[in-house]
């Protein structure tokens, strides 16, 4: 167990549909990464937060959105879901930034139908 | 340009084997390496952390980063059929498409 923990496990959604993905870090981790992991595909990075602030951006799309409240603890939203948007959603969390060791929780599992 | 790439594989190797898996990346700006391994699609766990250029060696792995070349690698020793997963690898957080790799008794 590595401490990350991601909610819910499973999501099945219609298209069109907004979802929000929680995760919450490991107890005294202040940044939070989110990824998205389509079939086969390596982990794409989305974003990166860090005590509340944004820290960085990947090929984050217009129709996604995330934050990280005071708790730390962090939201990804997702809207007008599209079927090429099921994937899985990993976070990961880290004392600090880059330059410590991050752990990633176990996923959430998005299907779009 | 991907910032890290790295062969897919498949690779497949006999029980006790060495394996060497490799990527590149273009980044200059990266500073921090890891190889995380990643079981049927579960959360990857951490394998190796490695600052800079420079080797670590922890039990049958070993991590080597070469930012001349923009190299890292990650060596098994002995590896074992528990050790089929897919390997990625990554730069400050910046991953590669991963390796599935299987060890076959």
């Amino acid at each position: 167990d590595s401490g990350v923990t991601q909610t819910p496990k499973h999501l099945i959604t219609a298209t069109g549909q907004r979802v929000t993905l929680r995760c919450s870090p490991r107890s005294g981790d202040l940044s939070v990464y989110w990824y998205q992991q389509s079939l086969d595909q390596g982990l794409q990075f989305l974003i990166q937060y860090y005590n509340g602030e944004e820290r960085a951006k990947g090929n984050i799309l217009e129709r996604f959105s995330a934050q990280q409240f005071p708790d730390l603890h962090s939201e990804l939203n997702l809207s007008s879901l599209e079927l090429g948007d099921s994937a899985l959603y990993f976070c990961a969390s880290s004392v600090e930034g880059m330059n410590t060791e991050a752990f990633f929780g176990q996923g959430t599992r998005l299907t779009v139908v | 340009q991907k910032e890290v790439e790295q062969d897919p594989g498949p690779l497949s190797v006999p029980e006790g084997a060495i394996v060497s898996l490799n990527c590149t990346y273009s980044n200059s700006a990266f500073q921090y390496f890891m190889w995380y391994r990643q079981y049927s699609r579960k959360g990857p766990e951490l394998l190796m952390y490695t600052y800079s250029s420079g080797n670590k060696e922890d039990g049958r792995f070993t991590a080597q980063v070469d930012k001349s070349s923009k190299y890292i690698s990650l060596f098994i020793r002995d590896s074992q059929p528990s050790d089929s997963a897919t390997y990625l690898c990554a730069g400050d957080m910046r991953f590669g498409a991963g390796t599935r790799l299987t060890v076959k008794p």
